[in-house]
């Protein structure tokens, strides 16, 4: 079983430059979520999905946009990197009714 | 004012000690709460669940107290391997959508 995985696991990106991060959950899990960690700001909510074809704005959606075309997968777009969005990247994901996240391992993007 | 605050730390800890981390929060309608503990450059994984007044889990006692909001964290006969940082997280209400603290970083010395 291998939970939440996401890909890839680190990249560096020239500010412009466009990207897509995907998480894929196993666990047929309705809820899916993107986050950014930064030292001294914590886990912060970028977008996140109740189901399939839907999405939400989160905490910090600015320069982000998502997409959730099957249940089992999140994509996170980044269409011009800018130096700000140097950043640890988790994905996460729930069961409808339930509050406990499961968080893939991470994917660290610089933005030079 | 964060919504969830957390004492940073770090509290450096010789093994087998008592720690207690406390952590407030400013969402009166928050119903549920959580421990996560993040291991340096890695995810977050639940630690514990607090729903009600506490809960335990052998060295781990979770505590809420509505009144005063917030919720404390306690380590006993800490191991080396707890050395970690520890988030504190409440439940928004809507969405399914969890509102983290900064966390308290933990190293436990032997």
């Amino acid at each position: 079983n291998a939970g939440v995985t996401q890909t890839p696991k680190f990249r560096v990106l020239k500010t412009g430059q466009s990207m897509t991060l995907l998480c894929a959950q196993d666990m047929n899990h309705e809820y899916m979520y993107w986050y950014r960690q930064d030292p001294g700001m914590g886990l912060r909510l970028i977008h996140y999905s109740v189901g399939e074809g839907t999405t939400a704005k989160g905490e910090v959606p600015d320069g982000y946009n998502v997409s959730r075309l099957k249940k089992q997968n999140f994509l996170l777009g980044l269409e011009s990197a800018a130096p700000s969005q140097t950043s640890v990247y988790f994905c996460a994901s729930t069961i409808a009714g339930k509050e406990t996240q499961y968080f893939g391992p991470g994917t660290r993007l610089l933005v030079l | 004012r964060k919504e969830v605050e957390q004492d940073p730390g770090p509290f450096n800890v010789p093994e087998g000690a008592t720690v207690a981390f406390n952590c407030t929060y400013s969402n009166s309608a928050s119903q549920s709460f959580f421990w996560y503990r993040q291991d340096c450059r890695k995810e977050p994984k639940l630690l514990m669940s607090v729903y009600s007044s506490g809960n335990e889990d052998g060295r781990f006692t979770a505590q809420l107290n509505r009144a005063s909001q917030y919720i404390s964290l306690l380590i006993r006969d800490s191991k080396l391997s707890d050395s970690a940082t520890y988030l504190c997280v409440a439940h928004a209400g809507n969405n399914r959508k969890l509102i983290w603290g900064l966390g308290t970083s933990l190293a436990v010395n032997p």
